[in-house]
This record gives C-alpha cells, structure tokens and sequence, in this order.
C-alpha cells in the first residue's frame, strides 16, 4: 500500500539527549513536511523540504534538524536545544511544494521527556 | 503571517444531525483549502482538497466550500453518525507559500 511511515510511534528522551524520529513515504512525492502538534494548538510547521538535498526552516525550527539524502526518506532529529519537546509530531507529503495538491499525514510520533 | 480559525471549538450532536464546521481566514489569498479528520492520537486523514478554480468539493455525506472573497471555508456533514466524533482541521494554503496553516480544529462528538 502507499502512504507514509512513522516510527517509533512512541519516544521517550532524557534531559540532553539527541533523539530522530523517521518519516518514509512511498508516494513519489517530491515535497516533505515536520510539523508539530500541542494540545488545543493548530499544527506548526517545523521544516520542509521541496526536492532531494535541500530544506527549509518553518516557524519553529530551533533545535531541530532535518536531512533529506533520499525522496522517500526525511528524518527528523530533536537536539538538546529543544528546550520543549514533549509533543506529538506529524510528517506530511504532497506531490510538490510549488503547486500544492492533495496532502499526506503519517500516523504521528508521541514524544516525551523523562 | 495568516490565522486560520474554526469555529466552534467543541460540538456536539445527535446521531442523525446535519451539521457545519466553519473556517476562516485573515488573509483571502488562499488559493487551496484542504479538510481532515483527525482521530485521538492519531495523524490526519485528508477528506476534501478545494483548489483555487473550486467552489466546493463532495464526497459521499461531506461537502465543502470555499468562498475566497470572504476568506471562509465549511464542511457540511449530512446524517451525522458516532463513527463521525473525531477532530476536524482546515488547512490554508497561500500562493507562492510552501506550508499549510491549521486551525486548532472543531472536535466533534456525535452522540448515538
């Protein structure tokens, strides 16, 4: 089936730790999306990416990072400087950035501070 | 930067209920508006995808439309059932932007 794959669908961080949540599609889609998810907010997005090899910042990008080195894959990793991270965290994709179509979701990934 | 607002926050209705969600934009430059359902704990489910030559999308008891003028979008949920009680969110896509922006979404309960 197509769609999109998150993993872990839960992650637990301790204080100062690195930790990368993974994002595969197999839709062919050229356009990439983190977002992050609070209770009672709407989704903000973290970064996106249009093709292979390039990314952008969106509203919220401290202390997160991104790669994107395949079309199917855009991980995404919560560094020590993310002073908040417990949130539910999506990744979208859509078939380009420039002209937008019809969007993704995956299932999400809960992640939690101990 | 737009805001996307919805309203109510919370609804709740009899199984049976036809029922709006409502949607609104500060800024009328949308030219996509895209609709999902989100369920607890869960990611989101597009319903609706309206795109800039659109007025208005359907798909069996949903219906959506977008008036850009007024920067306001609905989503029309004829017969509501129990399997409808979800979140709905509305997304706001501006030309020449590259990120959807969200309402905090219309939780909905339908009660049997």
């Amino acid at each position: 089936d197509g769609g999109i794959t998150q993993s872990p669908k839960y992650l637990f961080r301790k204080e100062g730790q690195n930790v990368t949540l993974s994002c595969e599609q197999n839709l062919n889609h050229d356009a990439m999306y983190w977002y992050r998810q609070d209770p009672g907010q709407g989704l903000r997005l973290i970064y996106y990416s249009q093709i292979v090899n390039d990314f952008q910042k969106g509203d919220i990008a401290e202390g997160y990072s991104v790669s994107r080195e395949k079309k199917e894959s855009f991980p995404l990793t919560v560094t020590s400087a993310q002073k908040n991270p417990t949130a539910f965290y999506l990744c979208a994709s859509e078939g380009t950035a420039t002209i937008h179509t019809e969007a993704f979701f995956g299932q999400g990934t809960r992640l939690t501070v101990v | 930067k737009q805001e996307v607002t919805q309203i109510p926050a919370a609804l709740s209705v009899p199984e049976g209920e036809n029922l709006v969600l409502n949607c609104s934009f500060t800024d009328s430059a949308i030219y996509n508006l895209q609709w999902f359902r989100q369920d607890p704990g869960k990611g989101l489910t597009s319903l609706l995808l309206i795109q800039s030559s659109q007025r208005e999308q359907t798909s069996g008891r949903l219906n959506a439309s977008l008036d850009k003028s007024s920067g306001r979008s609905t989503l029309y949920i004829a017969a509501s059932q129990p399997g409808d009680s979800a979140t709905y969110l509305c997304a706001g896509i501006v030309y020449n932007n590259n990120d959807m922006r969200f309402g905090a979404g219309t939780r909905l309960t339908v009660k049997p």
